[in-house]
């Protein structure tokens, strides 16, 4: 267990809709990152927040925003749904993230997202 | 884990020998290098990192070579075990990235009892 909770385990919604994925770090971590794993593409990153704020970006689309709460949770919304975004959304917490390297991520269970 | 559906390299190996993973990575200015691993339904899994001014690091039946030259990371997984079959990633981190981590395609370790 590394600490780091997911939810929902498991999430099917139609196209066109909007869900929103919670992210609880570990304690004391303050950066939370949250990656898509589908099954062409495998690990990507999306964004990262560091202690409420956004502190780096990837491939993330306009359709998709996160934010990170003053008690250091994280919550990951999707909206107008495609088919093509149905993957697993995973969360991983660090203790920094801002601009040192050599920190380990430690990743949460996932959300199987299905888009029908 | 869900990386099931992708076209994977798999490397099959006998239970008790030796299994080599390799992964080359983008960045040349990347210092910093984990290996995780990822069981079917769980997230990645740490298992050892190195960063750049090394070229080698040991752990527990585990051993990661860095070849900064060729931008070639390899897992080394001494006897391996039943309980190693899973999926492999390397992942690289650049600090002027915000930390962010790089994860290469992965690869399917399969152990043969």
């Amino acid at each position: 267990d590394s600490g780091v909770t997911q939810t929902p385990k498991h999430l099917i919604t139609a196209t066109g809709q909007r869900v929103t994925l919670r992210c609880s770090p570990r304690s004391g971590d303050l950066s939370v990152y949250w990656y898509q794993q589908s099954l062409d593409q495998g690990l990507q990153f999306l964004i990262q927040y560091y202690n409420g704020e956004e502190r780096a970006k990837g491939n993330i689309l306009e359709r998709f925003s996160a934010q990170q709460f003053p008690d250091l949770h994280s919550e990951l919304n999707l909206s107008s749904l495609e088919l093509g975004d149905s993957a697993l959304y995973f969360c991983a917490s660090s203790p920094h993230g801002l601009g040192l390297a050599g920190f380990e991520q430690y990743f949460g269970p996932g959300t199987r997202l299905t888009v029908t | 884990g869900e990386s099931v559906g992708l076209h994977l390299p798999t490397l099959s190996v006998q239970e008790g020998d030796n299994s080599i993973i390799n992964c080359a990575y983008s960045n040349s200015a990347s210092d910093y290098f984990i290996w995780y691993k990822q069981e079917s339904g769980k997230g990645p899994q740490f298992i050892i990192d190195i960063r750049s001014n090394m070229d080698k690091r040991q752990g527990q039946r585990v051993t990661v070579l860095l070849n900064k030259t060729v931008k070639h990371l390899s897992l080394q997984i001494a006897a391996t075990q039943p309980g190693d079959s899973a999926v492999y990633f390397c992942a690289e981190n650049t600090a002027d990235a915000g930390n962010m981590l790089t994860f290469g395609g992965g690869t399917r370790l399969m152990v043969k009892p």
